[in-house]
């Protein structure tokens, strides 16, 4: 089975702090992405990555960036966290058919954060 | 931005009910898929349909696809309480590795014993 794992089911910062989230996928997939998921919004995508040490912004990337300097691992970073970007953060990877197109992504538990 | 559309945003049903979920998309898909999510976890995948089938079925589920209408459709048989959870459709466009899927903001679907 895929396991997508995340550093932390639940973080409270202060804003203004630095925040790390990191995930880790153990199926040598190509493609990891980093959603944020707040009510009545569904989830919105903030960045992916297709390979190592390459990123693709998604629909909402202002406030965070990321890193993926191996295969297995992706990090969120906010670099100064404000209340606005308290929300659950959930990492997903898939592997790369470039025939089929985006096929089936596997999500980890999510990471609840809260900015104070 | 937001393509997939999950109609109704909520669904309360009994137990042994047939439970239904819609999907409506804009622009053309390479795959439609639909995920389960239970409250404050991970979404899970239920299954996908690529864009030349019409119908496809996993278990309890069914899973119909019509692309002249840009529309899918989720319907669970005999549902049962652990079927209670959001579920979300997302389609997938593009043949590279960097296409994306689009979510959509999900159906709570609620079974009462």
């Amino acid at each position: 089975d895929v396991k997508v794992t995340q550093s932390s089911r639940y973080l409270v910062k202060r804003t203004g702090e630095k925040v790390f989230l990191e995930c880790v996928q153990d199926m040598d997939h190509e493609n990891m992405f980093w959603y944020r998921q707040d009510p009545g919004l569904g989830l919105r995508l903030i960045y992916f990555s297709y390979d190592v040490k390459m990123k693709e912004k998604g629909d909402i990337p202002e406030g965070y960036s990321v890193s993926r300097e191996k295969k297995e691992r992706f990090s969120l970073i906010l670099e100064s966290a404000s209340t606005n970007q308290t929300s659950m953060y959930l990492c997903a990877s898939s592997r790369v058919d470039a025939r089929r197109g985006q096929e089936t992504q596997y999500f980890g538990p999510g990471t609840r954060l809260l900015v104070l | 931005s937001q393509q997939g559309e999950e109609d109704p945003q909520a669904l309360s049903i009994q137990e042994g009910e047939n439970a239904t979920m819609n999907c409506s998309y804009k622009t053309s898909i390479n795959n439609l898929q639909w995920y389960r999510q239970n409250s404050g976890r991970g979404l899970v995948h239920l299954i996908l349909i690529r864009s030349n089938e019409r119908e496809k079925h996993s278990g309890r589920l069914r899973v119909t696809l019509d692309t002249s209408k840009k529309s899918s459709s989720l319907l669970i048989t005999a549902s049962r309480a652990a079927d209670t959870a959001s579920y979300f459709c997302a389609t997938g466009g593009g043949y590279s590795g960097y296409s994306t899927l689009t979510f959509g903001k999900g159906t709570m679907l609620l079974v009462s014993p």
